[in-house]
């Protein structure tokens, strides 16, 4: 069985500092780890994901994550947080045990930057 | 590139009223397609998958069905709505050919259906 947990419901930061949204993860194997934000009333986008290699991942919007092993973490992370970045931030893990490569996901965070 | 649609975009019905939502996508062949549903602007709930045409797989039991009668058509149907089908429903897409982005999963921009 997979799941994903964020522990946090929701994270403040003001405009200019550094953010951190938490996410871990148990999965059997090797995991693919994914990150999606949404905007009020819209679809999921994509932002990263990680499937192997270098732990630390780049992805849109000047986003990053970094995927921990030892502590099955995949936190995302943003060096300059923007007032644009406030959003609902999911994780998601691949799952390994069904025909079609289903994602399961957290529950989300609601991101809110402080101009 | 692809594109994925979904229509309507808002959606008020009755209870007992029938339900059909519809999502195609464009620029891809033999995807993988899935229904979620969000209620209260939260977790996503995996309602139904398939992996080709008339393939529907179901992850929770409830009063909705999919079908998917074209390759990159899949619909999401009710013959009676309830109160508790109100929510937010995304579609999604996945590419199954190998290597490009064999996981990633692309939504499409949602249906607002409010149940009254």
């Amino acid at each position: 069985a997979q799941s994903v947990a964020q522990p946090e419901d929701q994270v403040n930061v003001a405009e200019g500092n550094p953010l951190t949204v938490k996410c871990t993860y148990s999965v059997s194997g090797n995991p693919y780890l994914f990150w999606y934000v949404q905007y009020p009333n819209r679809g999921l986008q994509f932002l990263l994901k990680y499937i192997t290699g270098d732990n630390l991942v780049k992805g849109s919007y000047g986003f990053e994550a970094e995927f921990n092993k030892s502590q099955t973490s995949f936190h995302l992370k943003k060096p300059s947080a923007l007032v644009s970045d406030s959003a609902l931030y999911f994780c998601a893990v691949r799952a390994t045990q069904t025909g079609a490569n289903n994602l399961f996901f957290g529950t989300g965070t609601r991101l809110t930057v402080i101009p | 590139s692809q594109t994925i649609h979904q229509w309507p975009a808002t959606l008020v019905q009755p209870v007992g009223s029938p339900l059909s939502l519809e999502c195609t996508v464009e620029g891809t062949s033999n995807p993988n397609l899935y229904w979620y549903r969000q209620a209260a602007g939260r977790g996503l709930q995996l309602l139904f998958y398939s992996v080709g045409i008339g393939q529907i797989s179901s992850e929770v039991p409830q009063n909705l069905s999919a079908s998917r009668p074209q390759d990159r058509q899949f619909i999401l149907s009710s013959k009676k709505l309830l109160l508790s089908d109100s929510g937010f429903y995304l579609c999604a897409w996945r590419l199954t050919t190998w290597p490009t982005a064999p996981d990633t999963q692309y939504f499409g921009p949602g249906t607002r259906l409010t149940v009254l």
